[in-house]
């Protein structure tokens, strides 16, 4: 069965510092692969989207970037953390014309 | 451009009492529609799709293309369905997952 993992659960990092967020699935071959933010009152939002290997579409021009230097590897980066960015963030997969399936998300903290 | 709108963020029922959590959407094309839901302290997990035409956990959803809505209901709410719902719609070819700002449900006992 397939599995997605995120790591780590929660982060506090200090204003200006960088930011590397983890994402692996398991059990599934070239899945889209997502990282939403969830932030209270404004739902779910998507930041980025991958179809493949090296292919990031981005949804909103911000502070973040994405990369996927592996078929089931899904990383979220930042160079330097705004206090703006903390909010809870949302790995997902999924294969064309299924569902989408979320990890447990990173809680992150900027201070 | 589609775009998800859950008109209520927060619902609060009684328990035995029926509920309906509001979803309407805005899409050129053809929509797949699906409701998610969060509970405390768990993962945001798939409720059910429009297209399954299921009833999952009591609930219900039925697209409504002239209305474009796709309300979640259930005739009698428990207190174990107090959670986070978020309305998500599918693009389909531009692999994007749109979701509403979500409805908190409180089932009161």
């Amino acid at each position: 069965s397939q599995t997605i993992h995120q790591w780590p659960a929660t982060l506090v990092q200090p204003v200006g510092s960088p930011l590397s967020l983890e994402c692996t699935v398991e059990g599934t071959s070239n899945p889209n692969l997502y990282w939403y933010r969830q932030a209270a009152g404004r739902g779910l939002q998507l930041l980025f989207y991958s179809v493949g290997i090296g292919q990031i579409s981005s949804e909103v021009p911000q502070n973040l970037s994405a990369s996927r230097p592996q078929d089931r590897q899904f990383i979220l980066s930042s160079k330097k953390l705004l206090l703006s960015d903390s909010g809870f963030y949302l790995c997902a997969w999924a294969i064309p014309n299924s569902p989408l399936h979320f990890g447990n998300g990173t809680r992150l903290t900027v201070t | 451009a589609q775009r998800v709108t859950q008109p209520e963020k927060l619902l609060s029922v009684f328990k035995g009492a029926p509920v309906e959590l509001k979803c309407n959407y805005s899409y050129s094309g053809s929509p797949e529609l699906f409701w998610y839901v969060q509970y405390s302290r768990q993962r945001l997990q798939l409720l059910l799709r429009h297209i399954s035409r299921e009833s999952i956990k009591g609930f219900t959803a039925d697209l409504n293309k002239g209305e474009t809505s796709f309300h979640l209901k259930k005739p009698f709410a428990q207190e174990e369905d107090s959670a986070m719902y978020y309305c998500a719609l599918w693009g389909g070819s531009n692999y994007k997952l749109t979701f509403g700002k979500g409805t908190l449900l409180t089932v009161n006992p």
